[in-house]
């Protein structure tokens, strides 16, 4: 099934640092959603961005709509142990329900 | 806590056996989404039932059928499971069918196929 494609696949940082994480597609999206996935657990929505060039944060987190519609991108500022999870993007198109999800950004941090 | 409710939380079974995975949307929620997780792969959409209709089905086999029932909690049956069914299996709910409608998942189903 289709993906978006998540960069980079895993990070590896040390708590204090902030972080970065991209989503792209080839298609337009009119919504991006941007989840985390604790081990053994589902993934727990984060933000949601519904406008292209929308930025919203939440708490250290901040997330952007990028202006083509075609990406969008996660800031995690002053990262703590806790940040450690998988972080997925996801999309869903114009005149469908189905949310795509991507391939997601393993987040590993060091004390 | 999500509000979605998924049991069991691990199911471990045999190849050709049928198991049934539950899922109880949050109070409220119409839509319930399922979405298979395999290891280290992302969330693959399988089907979506909206007040006991289904509206989409994503790259779900054969072997896999799922219904929504008049209390809008959701069944999800997997038959003549196979080794590469091995997966985490996950529901999510929302309140209706709409574009900007966020999902709300629940902890899984942890399904092992010996």
């Amino acid at each position: 099934g289709q993906q978006l494609n998540q960069s980079p696949q895993s990070m590896f940082i040390q708590e204090g640092e902030d972080v970065s994480m991209n989503c792209t597609s080839s298609s337009i999206f009119n919504t991006w959603l941007w989840y985390k996935q604790d081990p053994g657990e589902g993934p727990v929505l984060l933000i949601a961005l519904y406008k292209a060039g929308e930025l919203t944060s939440n708490g250290r987190l901040t997330a952007q709509f990028g202006i083509t519609r075609k990406d969008s991108f996660l800031n995690i500022s002053a990262s703590i142990p806790s940040d450690v999870g998988i972080y997925f993007c996801a999309g869903r198109r114009d005149n469908t329900d189905k949310l795509i999800f991507g391939t997601g950004t393993r987040l590993q941090v060091f004390p | 806590d999500s509000g979605v409710t998924q049991t069991p939380k691990h199911l471990i079974t045999a190849t050709g056996q049928r198991v049934t995975l539950r899922c109880s949307p949050r109070s409220g929620d119409l839509s319930v989404y399922w979405y298979q997780q395999s290891l280290d792969q992302g969330l693959q959409f399988l089907i979506h039932y909206y007040n006991g209709e289904e509206r989409a089905k994503g790259n779900i086999l054969e072997r896999f059928s799922a219904q929504q029932f008049p209390d809008l909690h959701s069944e999800l049956n997997l038959s003549s499971l196979e080794l590469g069914d091995s997966a985490l299996y996950f529901c999510a709910s929302s309140v209706r069918s709409a574009t900007n409608e966020k999902l709300f998942f629940g902890s899984g189903t942890q399904l092992s196929v010996l």
